[in-house]
C-alpha cells in the first residue's frame, strides 16, 4: 500500500533563518507532488506541484521553493523565512484524480 | 482554470439534526469533484468524490453528496450528525487531465452540539 510522510511535524523558526521541510511517498512511482499550505482561518493554497524529478512549477510567487531530486521525494525550502509563511504545509501525492495527504508540518515563524 | 466557493464558513448543529455543507464550483472544462474533513492538527481524509457515472455518491461515516451540473454544484449531506463529525470540511475540484490541480474551496466549519 501507498504511504506518505512528512517531517518535521512541529517546527518554530526565527525570522530570517532557512527552512527545510521533506516529504516522500512509498508504494507508487513517479507520483504527481503538491505542496499546499494552510493558514489561520484560510482554506489550502497549492504551492508548488511536481509531475517528476527537477520538474516544479510554481503556483503563487513567494519566499518558499520547492525541490524534487529523487522520484518519491519532494522538498519545500526557504532561505529566509518571513512572518507570513507561519501555516500548515500539507504534502499530497495524487493518484485517479483523487488527492492522499500527508500529516502535516506546522510551521511557526516569530 | 477551476474554482470553488463553499458558501457558509461555519455550521452549527444540534446532536441527530440533517446537515447540509454548500458547495458550488466553476470550470470550462469537465470536472472530478471531492469533499475532504480535517480534524484539528491533522492532514485531509477523503470522504468521498465523484468522478462519473451515478451523480449521487456516498462517502465515508454516513455522508453523501450530489453533482448538478446544471446548478454547478456538490453539497454534501448527512442525515443525522454526531459529535464526532465536528470538523472543517474542504470542497475541491480538477479538471480530468491527468496532471489537473486540485483547487479547494476555504472550507466549512461544521460544530455538532449536544
Amino acid at each position: 500500500s501507498q504511504t506518505i510522510h512528512q517531517w518535521p511535524a512541529t517546527l518554530v523558526q526565527p525570522v530570517g533563518s532557512p527552512l527545510s521541510l521533506e516529504c516522500t511517498v512509498e508504494g507508487t512511482s513517479n507520483p504527481n507532488l503538491y505542496w499546499y499550505r494552510q493558514a489561520a482561518g484560510r482554506g489550502l493554497q497549492l504551492l508548488f506541484y511536481s509531475v517528476g524529478i527537477g520538474q516544479i512549477s510554481s503556483e503563487v510567487p513567494q519566499n518558499l521553493s520547492a525541490s524534487r531530486p529523487q522520484d518519491r521525494q519532494f522538498i519545500l525550502s526557504s532561505k529566509k523565512l518571513l512572518l507570513s509563511d507561519s501555516g500548515f504545509y500539507l504534502c499530497a501525492w495524487r493518484r485517479t484524480g483523487e488527492l492522499f495527504f500527508g500529516e502535516g508540518s506546522r510551521l511557526t515563524v516569530l | 482554470a477551476q474554482s470553488v466557493t463553499q458558501l457558509d464558513s461555519q455550521v452549527p448543529v444540534f446532536e441527530e439534526a440533517p446537515v447540509e455543507l454548500r458547495c458550488n464550483y466553476s470550470s470550462s472544462v469537465s470536472v472530478y469533484l471531492f469533499w475532504y474533513v480535517q480534524y484539528p492538527n491533522q492532514g485531509l481524509q477523503l470522504l468521498l468524490k465523484y468522478l462519473s457515472g451515478s451523480t449521487l455518491v456516498k462517502g465515508i461515516n454516513g455522508f453523501e453528496a450530489e453533482f448538478n451540473k446544471s446548478q454547478t454544484s456538490f453539497h454534501l449531506r448527512k442525515p443525522s450528525v454526531h459529535i464526532s463529525d465536528t470538523a472543517e470540511y474542504f470542497c475541491a475540484v480538477s479538471g480530468i487531465s491527468q496532471g489537473g490541480k486540485l483547487i479547494f474551496g476555504q472550507g466549512t466549519e461544521l460544530s455538532v452540539k449536544p
